[in-house]
């Protein structure tokens, strides 16, 4: 699977848009950007998935780089119950559904 | 309540014993995962079950024994494990191999 690069920590202000970076250079044209949460004591939370659009749900956006190198989960208006551990994960279609999760970066909301 | 439910929260055993890890999907999904997250470590990959056969096996020691009765149920037995297995362990469901998977809270495994 592709690996991917994202920055350690970031802090962000609450009520103020989250804009969280993710490097894929080596991404297939077959492979999907995942992104997953993990807050404390709790299990990995599945936030948005896309292949070449930009996608939107209930809880964030996606944008993905025309040429696909890289993509930016954005939380519209971050709260502090968004602080949490964001994984960005490249992963195979029908690769047996291995999701194979990095460091990801941990994301401060502060008040 | 995120549908897929671990139990217990937290294990303390010791290296001669034997437990067993359970977890359960109230979500009608076809596959159930295995992850272990250590300390400062990514979450890894344990075991793949898709309609109740193994379809991944990443290098687990064979002290670590799944289980999937159906497609709702998922163990993880365990026996002389080590001091270095202690991690918490995450059970997770999908719909099949190709969709969003839902994970539990996890167990919380300690070895002494």
């Amino acid at each position: 699977d592709a690996k991917t690069t994202q920055p350690t920590s970031m802090d962000c202000a609450e009520g103020r848009a989250a804009n969280l970076p993710c490097n894929h250079s080596t991404i297939s044209g077959n492979e999907y950007v995942y992104w997953y949460r993990q807050i404390h004591s709790q299990g990995p939370q599945y936030i948005i998935h896309g292949l070449k659009n930009n996608e939107t749900n209930e809880m964030a956006s996606l944008i993905i780089t025309e040429d696909r190198k890289s993509s930016t989960l954005i939380l519209p208006h971050a709260t502090l119950r968004d602080t949490a551990v964001y994984y960005c994960i490249v992963r195979v279609r029908g690769n047996t559904g291995k999701l194979i999760f990095g460091q990801g970066t941990t994301l401060q909301v502060k008040p | 309540e995120t549908g897929v439910t671990q139990t217990p929260r937290h294990l303390v055993m010791g290296m001669t014993n034997k437990k067993s890890l359970k977890c359960e999907q109230h979500l009608g999904h076809n596959a159930m995962y295995w992850y272990k997250q250590s300390a400062k470590k990514p979450l890894e990959l344990m075991f793949v079950y898709s309609l109740e056969e193994r379809v991944e096996n990443n290098s687990v020691p064979s002290r670590f024994s799944p289980e999937c009765p159906n497609s709702s149920h998922l163990f993880l037995h365990l026996h002389t494990l080590q001091p270095e297995d202690s991690a918490l362990y995450l059970c997770a469901s999908s719909q099949d191999l190709v969709s969003p998977l839902h994970f539990g809270n996890g167990t919380r495994l300690t070895v002494t």
